[in-house]
């Protein structure tokens, strides 16, 4: 059962133009998520995150915008460069008993910005 | 500041074999987590180490276990490799075991043949 979809395998956008990727998460016990970007042969890279106390959150070209009702996140990047392709990954946490920090992850959009 | 290492980078193993993973984690970061990415997929978490203790596991079979060090490095054994076990081994480090970004190694390639 997946709890965290990112239904876009693939996103392509023109230079200067804006990204949007999205996340839809089902348990209602997420509080926290966080958006990771991957290039290939290297680890994922934090890029920004949000609490659920909050409904947005920015990060210079990047903004998340969380909606608990519909349990949906976003990540626009604005403006979008060449060097932002790579894969977007969205992941979600929650309260754990013993405080553990288990981040639950989506397969993955791929990004792809064309000069 | 050193970032999370990851040794070694690719690994080829035979099925039935023992492979041990090892992680080195960010500079003043005291937890460890590790996860599983196979193609296609997002990592999945296996699971975290907070102060040398096991701090929550996923749902991986008991032949996958782990370690960490006074100094916060960590090892991920596993043992009896199945072929479903090749899959890029990823290491994250935190600040804390609560609620903080986590950042993560270059991750080890997995092949069990």
């Amino acid at each position: 059962d997946q709890q965290v979809k990112q239904n876009s395998p693939s996103l392509s956008v023109q230079e200067g133009r804006i990204s949007i990727l999205n996340c839809d998460y089902t348990n209602s016990m997420f509080d926290y998520f966080l958006w990771y970007k991957k290039y290939p042969a290297e680890g994922p890279t934090f890029l920004i995150s949000i609490s659920s106390i909050k409904d947005k959150n920015e990060d210079g070209r990047f903004t998340v915008f969380l909606n608990k009702s519909a349990k949906h996140l976003s990540l626009h990047i604005v403006p979008s460069q060449p060097g932002d392709s790579a894969v977007y990954f969205c992941a979600a946490s929650g309260r754990r008993e013993g405080g553990s920090e288990k981040l639950v992850f989506g397969k993955g959009t791929k990004l792809t910005v064309n000069p | 500041e050193t970032g999370v290492t990851q040794s070694p980078t690719h690994l080829i193993k035979t099925r039935g074999q023992q492979v041990t993973l090892r992680c080195s984690s960010q500079s003043g970061h005291n937890t460890v987590s590790w996860y599983q990415q196979a193609l296609g997929q997002g990592p999945q978490f296996i699971f975290q180490y907070y102060r040398e203790e096991e701090n929550g596991r996923g749902n991986f079979p008991p032949r996958f276990s782990g370690l960490q060090f006074p100094n916060y490095s960590s090892e991920l054994n596993v043992n009896a490799l199945e072929l479903d076990d090749s899959a890029l081994y990823l290491c994250a480090s935190s600040l804390s075991r609560g609620r903080n970004e986590q950042y993560f190694g270059p991750g080890t390639r997995l092949t069990v043949t």
